[in-house]
């Protein structure tokens, strides 16, 4: 069974200040890892994802995350928080096959002027 | 033009009524969702369809039943209306069958039960 910890419901930062939202899975086998990103009355758009490769991917609006095994975490950063960053982050992850994939409860972002 | 257009972006009934949201994609894509997200952000995974066919049915109550006349349609109808169903509904598609592929998402339906 796979599933995904999202730590923080709630993540509150100063604007330009460096935003970290977490992100923990469990999976028997290594998974692909999704961030999707949630602004108000919107449907969720992809930020980005890791299937394999790179452990560091980078994603729209200046997004990274780091895929590490060893730890289970798709950890998601950027440098320095803008307004326009204030939403509802979603981690998700996805087998290699089936369509089916499974979403963490989300952690709403603030960014304080 | 729309990739996944959900219709109505707002519902407003009363308790034991009837009502319908509809979803179109034309993307091409061969599996189609519908996720429910509460007033706190859970996104939950109700139904899944691929090209018309039934794979995902999460437990989910019988007043919720799903129809895709053909792969770019996928329909929700729901029963006697209960306060609980408040919530917004996401219609969302992917590409093919592997687990890499994005899903894309639909704007959202507001359904409130009064």
């Amino acid at each position: 069974a796979q599933s995904v910890t999202q730590l923080g419901s709630h993540v509150s930062v100063s604007e330009g200040a460096l935003v970290l939202l977490r992100c923990n899975y469990s999976s028997s086998v290594p998974p692909y890892l999704f961030w999707y990103v949630q602004y108000p009355n919107q449907g969720l758009q992809l930020l980005l994802k890791y299937t394999t490769g790179a452990t560091l991917v980078k994603g729209i609006n200046g997004f990274e995350a780091e895929f590490k095994k060893s730890e289970t975490s798709f950890h998601l950063t950027k440098p320095s928080a803008h307004m326009s960053d204030a939403a509802e982050y979603f981690c998700a992850v996805s087998r290699n096959t089936g369509n089916q994939f499974y979403f963490g409860t989300g952690t709403s972002l603030t960014v304080i002027p | 033009d729309t990739a996944v257009s959900q219709t109505p972006k707002y519902l407003v009934t009363q308790m034991g009524n009837d009502k319908s949201i509809k979803c179109e994609q034309n993307l091409g894509h061969d599996t189609m969702y519908w996720y429910k997200q509460d007033s706190k952000k859970f996104l939950k995974i109700m139904f899944s369809y691929n090209n018309k066919e039934l794979i995902i049915n999460e437990t989910v109550p019988n007043r919720f039943s799903p129809k895709s006349p053909d792969k770019a349609h996928l329909n929700l109808h729901i029963n006697s209306l209960e306060l609980g169903d408040s919530a917004v509904y996401f219609c969302a598609s992917v590409r093919g069958h592997s687990g890499a592929n994005v899903l894309t998402f639909g704007a959202g339906s507001r359904l409130t039960v009064l």
